[in-house]
């Protein structure tokens, strides 16, 4: 079956530390996406990738850093530097072009700082 | 730029009755894609459905049915006989369409619906 794979579930990560959150997709689609939501707000944008190799920062892009080496995997490190780190985050892909750029999630990752 | 605004935070539905979810957004361009996703309690995000701002017609999916005022930039959702399996959060988002280039999809802050028996 067809579609996008994340992991860990929940992750838990010492203060200081850095962490990678994993993204996979079978869709062969060229963009993927990272967002983050917290409680009673809608999705925010880190971090998006229309190709491999290539990526750009969104709207909250402090403190994050992701990689984009092959077309299935879009990893996502966040960084001691991210001073709230504390969210949901969700990774998508779309084809990235063309008429019809409907996002696919993955089921999410539930990060907690400790 | 861009925004879009859910001014209902949350809403509640007898079952087998009918909700409608407001939204509204704000631009420039002429040609894009409006959307409505469901995240459940799971929090899987799935997408419920979608518009074409240059198609009139509103779009349907079964018992979801969009109002699409391009005019007045609203883009509500209509459910129709309401399930348990609809309690969930839904989000409005907004899209530039483009025939060659990418552009990023600009998510609401959320209705919260809950599906009462």
């Amino acid at each position: 079956d067809g579609g996008i794979t994340q992991s860990p579930k929940y992750l838990f990560r010492k203060e200081g530390q850095n962490v990678t959150l994993s993204c996979e997709q079978n869709l062969n689609h060229d963009a993927m996406y990272w967002y983050r939501q917290d409680p009673g707000q809608g999705l925010r944008l880190i971090y998006y990738s229309q190709i491999v190799n290539d990526f750009q920062k969104g709207d909250i892009a402090e403190g994050y850093s992701v990689s984009r080496e092959k077309k299935e995997s879009f990893p996502l490190t966040v960084t001691s530097a991210q001073k709230n780190p504390t969210a949901f985050y969700l990774c998508a892909s779309s084809h990235g072009r063309g008429v019809e750029n409907e996002q696919f999630f993955g089921p999410g990752t539930r990060l907690t700082v400790l | 730029a861009q925004t879009v605004t859910q001014s209902q935070p949350e809403m509640s539905v007898q079952e087998a009755e009918t909700v409608t979810l407001s939204c509204t957004y704000d631009t420039s361009e002429s040609n894009y894609y409006l959307f409505w996703y469901k995240q459940p309690p799971s929090r899987q995000m799935i997408l419920v459905i979608r518009q074409e701002a240059y198609k009139q017609q509103n779009a349907t999916e079964n018992r979801f049915s969009v109002n699409f005022q391009k005019a007045a930039k609203s883009f509500s959702l209509k459910i129709s006989d309401s399930q348990l399996g609809d309690t969930a959060m839904y989000f409005c988002a907004f899209m530039k369409r483009r025939k060659t280039s990418y552009d990023k999809v600009i998510f609401g802050p959320g209705t919260s619906l809950s599906v009462i028996p």
